[in-house]
C-alpha cells in the first residue's frame, strides 16, 4: 500500500501566508482532501478535489500540487487556523484509502 | 441537517468483541459510501473501512479479518463488529459519509466520535 508524508510540525506568524505539504505516490493519481482537527473535535474537511472548499470554508485556504505532492496553503493565518492538519486520498488502487501522518500548525 | 451519531463505546478486555453503531439522519446509508475512522490517544486518523454503496467492503490492514463492517438500511445504522479486540484498538472511532469528491476521496460529514478502550 501506499504512504502520505506530513510534516509532522509547522508554524506561521499571525497574518502570514503557509504551506502544507503532503507528498506520495497516490496524489499522481488522486486528489487528496484535507481536514483540519481541533482538540476535542471531529476532524473537519477544508479542501477536496483540485482546490475546492466546502461552504463555510474561508477562500484563505487554498489547494494546489505538483507531481506526487499536494499543498494546503493558509493565506493571512489567524488563530483560530491553529490545529492539526490531515491529508487523506485514495490508495494506489483505488478502493482503500490513507491519511497522512497530519501537521500541527501552530499560529505564533 | 445531515448528522451521524456513533455509539456502542466502552471499555473491553483484550481479546473482546464490541459493535459500535453509526447511525445517520438526513443521510441515506444505502445510498452513501460511509468510513469508518479511528484516533488513537495522541495519534494521528487512521482509515479503518468503507463500505459503498453497492455493498462492496474494503478494509485497512490493522483490522482486517478482525472487523466487520455492516448496514441496516431499515434502521439507517452503519455497524462495525470490532472482534478480538488489543489494546492498541483503543481510540476514538468516528464514522462519516463519503462526499462527491471527483477525482479523488473525501469526507464531508462525521460523527463525533465514541470512545473503546481495550483494557484488562
Amino acid at each position: 500500500s501506499s504512504e502520505l508524508t506530513q510534516d509532522p510540525a509547522v508554524s506561521v506568524a499571525l497574518g502570514q501566508t503557509v504551506r502544507i505539504s503532503c507528498q506520495g505516490d497516490s496524489l499522481r493519481k488522486y486528489f487528496p482532501s484535507w481536514y483540519q482537527q481541533k482538540p476535542g473535535q471531529a476532524p473537519r474537511l477544508v479542501m477536496f478535489g483540485k482546490n475546492s472548499r466546502p461552504p463555510g470554508i474561508p477562500d484563505r485556504f487554498v489547494g494546489s500540487d505538483t507531481g506526487n505532492t499536494a499543498y494546503l496553503t493558509v493565506t493571512g493565518a489567524q488563530a483560530g487556523d491553529e490545529a492539526d492538519y490531515y491529508c487523506y486520498c485514495r490508495d494506489s488502487d483505488g478502493d482503500h484509502r490513507i491519511f497522512g501522518g497530519g501537521t500541527r500548525l501552530t499560529v505564533l | 441537517e445531515m448528522k451521524l451519531v456513533e455509539s456502542g463505546g466502552g471499555v473491553v478486555q483484550p481479546g473482546g468483541s464490541l459493535r459500535l453503531a453509526c447511525t445517520a439522519s438526513g443521510i441515506t446509508v444505502s445510498l452513501n459510501h460511509m468510513t469508518w475512522v479511528r484516533q488513537a490517544p495522541g495519534e494521528g486518523l487512521e482509515w479503518l473501512s468503507t463500505i459503498y454503496s453497492g455493498g462492496n467492503i474494503y478494509y485497512g490492514a490493522s483490522v482486517k479479518d478482525r472487523f466487520i463492517v455492516s448496514r441496516d438500511n431499515s434502521k439507517n445504522i452503519v455497524y462495525l463488529q470490532m472482534n478480538s479486540l488489543r489494546a492498541n484498538d483503543t481510540a476514538v472511532y468516528f464514522c462519516a459519509r463519503d462526499g462527491f469528491c471527483r477525482g479523488g476521496a473525501c469526507m464531508d460529514v462525521w460523527g463525533q466520535g465514541t470512545t473503546v478502550t481495550v483494557s484488562s
